[in-house]
């Protein structure tokens, strides 16, 4: 099984809706991240938690919304889609790093959102 | 602010023909270069971690070196399924958490 899984795997939905993306992890690990990835752009940050009760803006946290239900769920939303939020959105998770090691983070396998 | 550009976007190769994929960093303080593996429609895919210049990781067909501006992640007699997007990012700082990425290079081999 993987380690990492998201839900749903493609998405399509109308400008205005609200949608919620969930990511699991088996990896025991406390880190997990948000990011996006637009054709031509490098993954970016969108929010990222080292922990059930400490949940950070990344990058571009507007127009988003995370929630941290436990050390194994981490879950997007976007409270009201519009079309520039169409992407590849990704969960990762990464341990804590330990001295100068470290800071691998492992994705999980995306959710194509589109927004109509 | 960390930069990190990829080039060339996109290489297409032949069997066996090898070649590099270059990752120029500007940052302050690296704290580590990543590679990573990303096939269309799948998640990027951990490959190696380089912390020093001078440090070189193996994989199979692909080798990654760090100097103190760039990486190069080479690739020895490509076979078609190391077709694929190879992405760079980097870590640097006080900041232990945030992976700032390059765009990637697409390589396409043929049989």
């Amino acid at each position: 099984d993987a380690d990492v899984t998201q839900t749903p795997r493609n998405r399509i939905t109308k400008t205005g809706k609200r949608i919620m993306l969930e990511c699991s992890q088996t990896k025991g690990h406390d880190r997990m991240y948000w990011y996006r990835q637009d054709p031509g752009l490098g993954l970016q940050l969108i929010y990222y938690s080292f922990d059930v009760k400490d949940i950070n803006k990344g990058e571009i946290s507007d127009g988003y919304s995370v929630s941290r239900q436990a050390q194994a769920k981490f879950s997007l939303s976007l409270e009201s889609a519009i079309p520039n939020q169409t992407a590849l959105y990704f969960c990762a998770t990464s341990d804590v790093p330990s001295g100068a090691g470290g800071g691998e983070q492992f994705f999980g396998p995306g959710t194509r959102l589109t927004v109509l | 602010e960390d930069q990190v550009t990829q080039s060339p976007e996109a290489l297409r190769l032949q069997e066996g023909e090898s070649s590099s994929l270059n990752c120029s960093y500007t940052v302050s303080g690296l704290r580590g270069l990543f590679w990573y593996r990303q096939d269309p429609g799948k998640g990027p895919e951990f490959l190696f971690t380089l912390y020093s210049a001078g440090e070189e990781k193996e994989k199979e067909r692909l080798k990654a070196t760090l100097t103190k501006k760039e990486s190069f992640l080479h690739i020895t007699a490509p076979k078609p399924e190391d077709s694929a997007t190879y992405l760079c990012a980097v870590q640097a700082g006080s900041n232990d958490y945030k992976l700032s990425f390059g765009a990637g290079t697409t390589v396409t081999v043929r049989a």
